[in-house]
């Protein structure tokens, strides 16, 4: 079975210092790997994904993640964090078996960042 | 924000009755899927229909149960309605099955 690990309920930083949000993963298969980004009060919004190809990904809002194989990770980081940045953070993997999908999200992770 | 549109926002309902929740997907996607978001959770994977048809499932008793129609609309059926049922749903369309999904706000369901 495919599951997803956030270790971190939360994670502070301070504004303008580089910040890694952490994800493990486990899939039968090739994984597909998603950052997915909760602001209060908005919707989930998508920021970046790896299927295949470079192992470090860029996405949105100067965000960017590195795929690991070998420790089956997929970390989130930013070289300088913003206040703007402060929200609820999910990892996702997607897998196939058999043509059918499953989607797994991790249980977030909250950034706080400090002016 | 995105083009995906959920409805109704919030819904009140009781144990045992039934509920159908409604998504409207991003132009251009054929691809639906819904969640489950408990408060302090990440989304639970319900299922997933893609042209029309289910092409992935969670971990979900059948009393839910889905549809999409042929504009990739799609609808979220939940019978004998339990209290544990109170939650966020969450729809979200993508262009296919690989790729990234964009979500709607939500509909807030309380089961009392």
């Amino acid at each position: 079975a495919q599951s997803v690990a956030q270790p971190e309920d939360q994670v502070n930083v301070a504004e303008g210092n580089p910040l890694t949000v952490k994800c493990t993963y486990s899939v039968s298969g090739n994984p597909y790997l998603f950052w997915y980004v909760q602001y209060p009060n908005r919707g989930l919004q998508f920021l970046l994904k790896y299927i295949t190809g470079d192992n470090l990904v860029k996405g949105s809002y100067g965000f960017e993640a590195e795929f690991n194989k070998s420790q089956t990770s997929f970390h989130l980081k930013k070289p300088s964090a913003l206040v703007s940045d402060s929200a609820l953070y999910f990892c996702a993997v997607r897998d196939e078996s058999g043509g059918y999908q499953k989607v797994t999200f991790g249980t977030g992770t909250k950034l706080q960042v400090i002016p | 924000e995105t083009g995906v549109t959920q409805s109704p926002t919030h819904l009140i309902k009781t144990r045992g009755q039934q509920v159908t929740l409604r998504c409207s997907s991003q132009s251009g996607h054929n691809t639906v899927s819904w969640y489950q978001q408990a408060l302090g959770q990440g989304p639970q994977f319900i299922f997933q229909y893609y042209r029309e048809e289910e092409n992935g499932r969670g971990n979900f008793p059948p009393r839910f149960s889905g549809l999409q129609f042929p504009n990739y609309s799609s609808e979220l059926n939940v019978n004998a309605l339990e209290l544990d049922d109170s939650a966020l749903y969450l729809c979200a369309s993508s262009r296919g099955p690989d790729y990234e999904q964009y979500f709607g706000p939500g509909t807030r369901l309380t089961v009392t």
